[in-house]
């Protein structure tokens, strides 16, 4: 069975204290895999698709790398306004279906 | 003006009413999905239009019933709701089926 999970599922950062978010996958044949970043009230806001193995991806303080079964988002020294919910969210070969982690909630203090 | 765009934002009906959720996109995609959001759980597909025909309805109950005019416009028609179906309804879009989904800010559903 296709799945997803996150972790951790809280996290709490100093600003400028750099860490990384995990989603590790089991899934019959990856189409892709997605992050999404999602701030209370509104919808998930795409960050990244990932679609083999070792490919990388940067936008200012995030980076989101891919191994066979699991990706990371790694965040350098955060700031508070990085605070969101991350989800991560795989699409199986042969489907346009998504199957989306639980997320981590990222808190960064000032 | 915004990509996806839902209406309302926030809805309370009883158990008994007929109510529609309404989702726009200005980004000329020809997907559209309709997601489930609840408290604690990962979201869940509904459904899936693809150039305006349904492919996926995830095993839906069918108080719900969704409605794809053209490529632009979806609806999610409800009648006698459930408490359990107050949620975060979110509406999607994405070029092709293998792109990027473009979310709304969703419809807050609560039900009486």
């Amino acid at each position: 069975e296709d799945q997803v999970t996150q972790s951790p599922e809280a996290l709490r950062l100093q600003e400028g204290e750099s860490s990384s978010l995990n989603c590790s996958y089991t899934v019959s044949g990856l189409r892709g895999l997605f992050w999404y970043r999602q701030d209370p009230g509104k919808g998930p806001e795409f960050l990244f698709t990932l679609y083999s193995a070792g490919e990388e991806k940067e936008k200012e303080r995030l980076k989101a790398t891919l191994t066979k079964k699991e990706s990371f988002l790694h965040i350098t020294a955060p700031k508070p306004e990085d605070s969101a919910t991350y989800l991560c969210a795989v699409q199986a070969a042969g489907t346009y279906k998504y199957i989306f982690g639980t997320g981590t909630r990222l808190k960064v203090l000032a | 003006e915004t990509g996806v765009t839902q209406t309302p934002r926030h809805l309370v009906m009883g158990m008994t009413n007929k109510k529609s959720l309404k989702c726009e996109q200005h980004l000329g995609h020809n997907a559209m999905y309709w997601y489930k959001q609840s408290a604690k759980k990962p979201l869940e597909l509904m459904f899936v239009y693809n150039f305006k025909e349904q492919t996926e309805n995830n095993s839906v109950p069918s108080r719900f019933s969704p409605e794809c005019p053209n490529s632009s416009h979806l609806f999610l028609h409800l009648h006698t709701l459930q408490p359990e179906d107050s949620a975060l309804y979110l509406c999607a879009s994405s070029l092709y089926d293998n792109q990027p989904q473009h979310f709304g800010d969703g419809t807050r559903l609560s039900i009486l």
